[in-house]
């Protein structure tokens, strides 16, 4: 299986500033018959199922303000928050879909300094 | 507007078994993969299974392969998880998901709680 890797474990960023997400596959998750990177990024808060962020590594899904930003390639991919809101408090996990069983990270917590 | 709506959980001795169902509205169901999240209380997500438009081609994790059915009915635009000797590590709250590859679309979940 894939295993998902991310860090930090947690995060506090001011109001405003970057934040950023770390996520590492164990295995390239790039598909070559298409040349994409098989990675998605979900967002998560407190009662609520995740919403889908970001896939193909980096393709906003529609509706996602475009201070989401997501980059990497074969097996490093970040997420970047470029001026945090307060509404961005929340859970981020990055899920591999190259290889099954698909596979998510543990997830990374980002909340307010 | 995409509509996922779980049912079907609850609290289920272990050994038991339970169905789930989800019923789909706002998109052609018959022509879309649909596959199962779950979540354990204050855990990350675990994909569970994926089923084909069809239902001909069914993916599991490896851990529930065996107790765990994936299913589908196209006239009554409905998801299934047939789930059976359940064990305590399988209370999760359980989503159902549109879609097979990243998941744009998810239901508010329904709660399975495994305990004696």
């Amino acid at each position: 299986d894939i295993v998902m890797t991310q860090s930090p474990d947690s995060l506090a960023v001011s109001l405003g500033e970057r934040a950023t997400v770390n996520c590492k596959s164990s295995q390239d998750v790039l598909y070559t018959s298409n040349n994409k990177n098989h990675l998605a990024w979900y967002q998560q808060k407190p009662g609520q199922p995740p919403k889908l962020l970001i896939y193909w590594a980096s393709t906003r899904q529609s509706g996602v303000p475009d201070r989401f930003s997501g980059s990497g390639s074969g097996t490093d991919y970040t997420l970047t928050i470029s001026s945090l809101q307060a509404e961005d408090v929340a859970v981020y996990y990055c899920h591999q879909y190259h290889t099954l069983p698909f596979t998510f990270g543990p997830g990374t917590k980002v909340e307010i300094k | 507007e995409v509509h996922l709506v779980e049912s079907g959980g609850g609290l289920v001795q272990p050994g038991g078994s339970l169905r789930l169902s989800c019923e789909a509205s706002g998109f052609t169901f018959s022509t879309t993969w649909m596959t199962w999240v779950r979540q354990a209380p204050g855990k990350g997500l675990e994909w569970v299974a994926t089923i084909k438009q069809d239902g001909s081609v069914t993916s599991y994790v490896d851990s529930l392969r065996g107790r765990f059915i994936i299913s589908r009915d196209n006239s009554k635009s409905s998801l299934y998880l047939q789930m059976s000797s359940l064990r305590a590590e399988d209370t999760a709250v359980y989503y159902c998901v549109k879609d097979g590859w990243w998941f744009p679309y998810w239901g508010q979940g329904t709660l399975v709680t495994v305990s004696s």
